[in-house]
């Protein structure tokens, strides 16, 4: 049972413009929500998050919306640089703070210069 | 102020055999989480120790241990080794209360033949 859904496997965007990566969830005592990226041979690196109480989140390029109602969140990159290729996974929690994560697939992101 | 460190960073082990991983938390870090990525999925949670006392378990067998040392260093022990085991494993340390998610190791990569 795939709790968090990411269904695109992969997405290629050309260097400068927008990135959205999409992530669904089935559970709705779900409140607490997170993005990681993560590069080949290195550990995930926190990105951005957001809580339920709240339907957006913004970190310099980064900015993350939630909508409770479609149980959907996405991950909006502008503008998007080379260096933001990597794979980007979507978790969630039942509780804010340090509790076990839920993570999707992953996103495998390239962006073309 | 250093990061969560893994050893070793590679394992290949035989079926059946047993094996010991350990993961230094980021120093100010009280908690340790545990989770295996297998080849194409996101991390799974496997289980966390708060101040040395197990706080959350995944659903992985008996077999899958672990403990929390004073310092808050941990060690993922794993008996009876099976070739579906075979995948990246993860410490990411934290501290209880913060919002921002973990800190993650690069990952202990274990192949079972």
């Amino acid at each position: 049972d795939q709790q968090v859904k990411q269904n695109s496997p992969s997405l290629s965007v050309q260097e400068g413009r927008i990135s959205i990566l999409n992530c669904d969830y089935t559970n709705s005592m779900f409140d607490y929500f997170l993005w990681y990226k993560k590069y080949p041979a290195e550990g995930p690196t926190f990105l951005i998050s957001i809580s339920s109480i709240k339907d957006k989140n913004e970190d310099g390029r980064f900015t993350v919306f939630l909508n409770k109602s479609a149980k959907h969140l996405s991950l909006h990159i502008v503008p998007s640089q080379p260096g933001d290729s990597a794979v980007y996974f979507c978790a969630a929690s039942g509780a804010s703070g340090t509790y076990k994560y839920i993570f999707g697939t992953g996103t495998r992101l390239k962006v073309l210069a | 102020e250093t990061g969560v460190t893994q050893s070793p960073t590679h394992l290949i082990k035989t079926r059946g055999q047993q094996v010991t991983l350990r993961c230094s938390s980021q120093s100010g870090h009280n908690t340790v989480s545990w989770y295996q990525q297998a080849l194409g999925q996101g991390p799974q949670f496997i289980f966390q120790y708060y101040r040395e006392e197990k706080n959350g378990r995944g659903n992985f067998p008996p077999r899958f241990s672990g403990l929390q040392f004073p310092n808050y260093s941990s060690e993922l022990n794993v008996n009876a080794l099976e070739l579906d085991d075979s995948a990246l494993y993860l410490c990411a340390s934290s501290y209880s209360g913060q919002n921002y998610g973990y800190t993650f190791g690069s990952g202990t990569r274990l192949t079972v033949v």
